[in-house]
């Protein structure tokens, strides 16, 4: 399994304003999730693009997929004050079923 | 979808002792997992517990310090022995399904 790094570290807006965290890898994946973490809480599942996706959207989430890059983006439109969590991506690559996770991205929105 | 039910939620605890974590699925799953987070870092996966057979401990964590559980499909344990305050961290249980689903966490302190 392999780990995502994301970036930014950490990420500060206000509340209306767009959100966007990049997630970098290494090696060729099957798809990549996206998860939200509450205050030290457990994490909760986003959403998972395949290999070959580019872009998906979830309500107000929107995930692309770069696998020449082999990167992948998560874009919070209109964001809220309950945004505020850190976001994690966890690539899977092909034979792994275990999601590793990153340091993610601290993101607080101000209302 | 798994529900997760982990606790305790948090604990304070002395050095020296040890204190078990308890993970309740609503469903029968072949594997659990126990993360680690240490303070404002990832996710690190503990062990592998598989109903019927021993714990697949990740490099760094061994048994006697983490010895784990797993009577049955929808439940299994995670002990935290001899603690000391760098085991200070949040630990999470985990299952698999198309995604990851995770209990609440526990948050302990060892003082």
């Amino acid at each position: 399994s392999q780990q995502g790094e994301e970036d930014p570290q950490a990420l500060s807006i206000q509340e209306g304003e767009n959100a966007t965290m990049n997630c970098s890898y290494k090696t060729s994946i099957n798809n990549l999730q996206w998860y939200r973490q509450n205050s030290g809480r457990g994490l909760v599942h986003l959403i998972l693009i395949r290999s070959n996706e580019r872009e998906k959207h979830s309500g107000r989430l929107r995930v692309t997929l770069d696998t020449s890059k082999k990167s992948s983006s998560l874009l919070i439109t209109a964001s809220r004050a309950a945004d505020t969590a850190s976001y994690f991506c966890a690539p899977l690559p092909g034979g792994s079923y275990i999601p590793t996770f990153g340091r993610g991205t601290s993101l607080i929105v101000h209302p | 979808s798994a529900v997760i039910s982990q606790k305790p939620s948090r604990d304070i605890c002395q050095r020296g002792t040890s204190l078990t974590i308890q993970c309740q699925v609503d469903s029968q799953v072949t594997m659990m997992f126990w993360y680690r987070q240490q303070p404002g870092q990832s996710l690190t996966l503990i062990a592998t517990a598989n109903q019927g057979s021993e714990a697949t401990y990740e490099s760094g964590f061994v048994i006697d310090k983490f010895p784990i559980s797993r009577p049955n499909l929808t439940f299994s344990t995670l002990t935290v022995s001899n603690m000391s305050p760098e085991d200070s961290s949040i630990y999470l249980c985990s299952v698999l399904d198309t995604e990851a689903f995770f209990g609440q966490g526990t948050r302990l302190t060892v003082v």
